[in-house]
């Protein structure tokens, strides 16, 4: 299957910083990424869709402001949390879909705002 | 409204021991279904999918999954469970034609025991 790549695993950060997530299609190009976020124990939850040369489309009651996306190539898109704070802390995973109508994950980047 | 719903937040079962993670959807017109297995700090992996044909279809590792439209269900099998198969499973919907998120059911951890 088609292989996305997220960096970092994890991460620590200082509230009030800001911390970028990448999200990177290895073997195919993407015009679409999605990225969720999970909370422990608990389903994925859909924060936006990043179109590649567009702005993302974010879900009700995600902050765009806050939850910067930039898909600026086919093969590459990020995810910044400005001015984090410790309610950020959490799961994030990015997907992408190939030829098909499968889609596949990255890793996760397990963020942790102290 | 597209729905998922996994009725068990934990399924237990022996090795050896068949198993079955239990899923059923709400959308409308056809539905492209899927099952996904995440291991801990890890993002999803993708087991397999129905999009049409036959109702039984097979993935990876040794599982297959049963679509039933009278029953609107889409359960997880494998006839013999191993150790390995521990982790918490994701069923997802999409539905057909231009739409592209994934909605998740809440997950299931599948437990099996030596």
């Amino acid at each position: 299957g088609a292989v996305v790549s997220q960096h970092p695993s994890w991460v620590i950060c200082k509230s009030g910083t800001s911390v970028k997530i990448e999200c990177r299609s290895l073997d195919f190009q993407a015009t679409t990424m999605f990225w969720y976020r999970q909370f422990p124990k608990q389903s994925l939850m859909l924060m936006a869709t990043s179109n590649e040369g567009s702005k993302a489309t974010y879900e009700q009651g995600v902050e765009k402001d806050k939850f910067l996306i930039n898909h600026a190539s086919l093969t590459l898109s990020t995810l910044t949390v400005t001015s984090a704070h410790p309610e950020d802390s959490s799961f994030y995973i990015c997907s992408a879909r190939f030829s098909g109508v499968e889609a596949f994950f990255g890793q996760g980047t397990r963020l942790t705002v102290v | 409204a597209q729905s998922v719903a996994q009725p068990e937040d934990q399924v237990n079962v022996a090795e050896g021991n068949p198993l079955t993670v239990k899923c059923t959807y709400s959308v409308s017109g056809n539905p492209y279904l899927f099952w996904y297995v995440q291991y801990p700090n890890r993002g999803l992996q993708f087991l397999l999918k129905y999009i049409t044909g036959d109702n039984l279809v097979k993935g990876s590792y040794g599982f297959e999954a049963e679509f039933n439209k009278s029953q609107t269900s889409f359960h997880l099998k494998k006839p013999s469970a191993l150790v390995s198969d521990s982790a918490l499973y994701f069923c997802a919907v999409r539905a057909g034609g231009a739409t592209n998120k994934l909605i998740f059911g809440t997950g299931t951890l599948l437990a099996v025991q030596p």
